[in-house]
Parts: structure tokens; C-alpha cells; sequence
């Protein structure tokens, strides 16, 4: 299996400052045939289940604030948060699908 | 609005068994496969199981495989999950989430609420 490995575990950010949470996977994830990288990215809020938010590595979900961005190739990967607000508080995974599905182990994002 | 919502949790004892449900709506449920993946207590994502929109092709988790059977009733518009020989790290909150795509694997664009499975004497 593909493991998928996040850090920090956790960050404190300031309202309106910048959150960059990365992903690094133990081989790629990037099909040569389709040029395109398997990986994603949730946000899960206490209680509730995973919601998504990038996928392709850097595609947009439909109906997410512009402010999450995701980029990267190959092994390596970030989400951003442009400007934090209080309602991205939560906990983000990344999850590869290149082969049997595996999620990173979280990254609990808190205000600071 | 696309909603799935699961059912079935529960307390069972190690050995035991258990089939967990989850009823799609919002969409056309045979069109699209369909995943169970889940969460113990307090630690992160596991998947488990994919099923094909026509059952053809079915994937399993190492962690389950031989021990759990995924199945699904389009004209029910229902996923199901057989749980057999339960383990205490079986104990997870257990989401069915929608595939976007076919065969292989893809993330997941939809997810239930979960419904608690605690496996314990």
C-alpha cells in the first residue's frame, strides 16, 4: 500500500493568515498515462464526516471558498488556506487513489 | 441533495456479526459505485470496501478481506456490508461514501453520517 504521511500533525494559525498543510506519499501518485495526480483532499469537522475538497490534486469541489488551493506532483503535495477563518477549524486529510485507497493521518488546524 | 444514511451499528461481542446498511437518495443510486470506509475512535480514515454500480467488480481491504462482504440493491437504492468474525479493531465509525467514477479507485465525493460499530465483551 501507498502510505501517505501529513505534517505538521497540528498547526495554530491566526485569523486571516496563511495555513499550508503537506502531504508526501511513500511512491507517486501520478499516472504518466493520464498525466493526472491521485490525490485528495477532505476536511472533517468534529462529529461530522469527511467533506471534499480538492481532488486531481488541485481541482476545486464545487461550493469550496477559493481560499483552499492544493497543488503539487508526483510525491508532494500542499493545501493551502489563503486567509484562515474560524470555520476552518477542523482536521484535513489527504487521501491517494492511485491504488488501494490510504489517507494521510490528519492535520488538526486550530486558531491561534 | 444527495443523502446516504447508514445504519446496523451497534455493541457486538468479538466473533460476532453484524450488517451495517446505508439508503442513497438525490441521485440516481446504479449509476455510481459505491465505498465503505471507516474511522476508530479518535484516529483517521480507513478505507474498506468498493463495489461496482453493478456489483461486477468488488474490492476489499486487507484488514477485512475473507471477513466482510460488500453488496448493494440498485432497485433498493442500498449498500450493504456484511460484518463476519468481529474484532475488537474493528471498532470504527463506519461512512458509506459515494464513487464519482467506475472501475479503479477515486476520492469521494459524497459521505453519510456514519452510524458506530463497537466491537466488545
Amino acid at each position: 500500500d501507498i502510505v501517505m504521511t501529513q505534517s505538521p500533525d497540528s498547526l495554530a494559525v491566526s485569523l486571516g493568515e496563511r495555513a499550508t498543510i503537506n502531504c508526501k506519499s511513500s511512491q507517486t501518485v501520478l499516472y504518466s498515462s493520464t498525466n493526472k495526480n491521485y490525490l485528495a483532499w477532505y476536511q472533517q469537522k468534529p462529529g461530522r464526516p469527511p467533506k471534499l475538497l480538492i481532488y486531481w490534486a488541485s481541482t476545486r469541489e464545487s461550493g469550496v471558498p477559493d481560499r483552499f488551493s492544493g497543488s503539487g506532483s508526483g510525491t508532494d503535495f500542499t493545501l493551502t488556506i489563503s486567509t484562515l477563518q474560524a470555520e476552518d477549524v477542523a482536521v484535513y486529510y489527504c487521501q491517494q487513489y492511485h491504488s488501494t485507497p490510504t489517507f494521510g493521518q490528519g492535520t488538526k488546524v486550530e486558531i491561534k | 441533495e444527495v443523502q446516504l444514511v447508514e445504519s446496523g451499528g451497534g455493541l457486538v461481542q468479538p466473533g460476532g456479526s453484524l450488517r451495517l446498511s446505508c439508503v442513497a437518495s438525490g441521485f440516481t443510486f446504479s449509476d455510481y459505485s459505491m465505498s465503505w470506509v471507516r474511522q476508530a475512535p479518535g484516529k483517521g480514515l480507513e478505507w474498506v470496501s468498493k463495489i461496482r454500480s453493478s456489483s461486477s467488480i468488488i474490492y476489499y481491504a486487507d484488514s477485512v478481506k475473507g471477513r466482510f462482504t460488500i453488496s448493494r440493491d440498485n432497485a433498493k437504492n442500498s449498500l450493504y456490508l456484511q460484518m463476519n468474525s468481529l474484532r475488537d479493531e474493528d471498532t470504527a465509525v463506519y461512512f458509506c461514501a459515494r464513487d464519482p467514477y467506475g472501475s479503479g479507485f477515486y476520492y469521494f465525493d459524497y459521505w453519510g453520517q456514519g452510524t458506530l460499530v463497537t466491537v466488545s465483551s
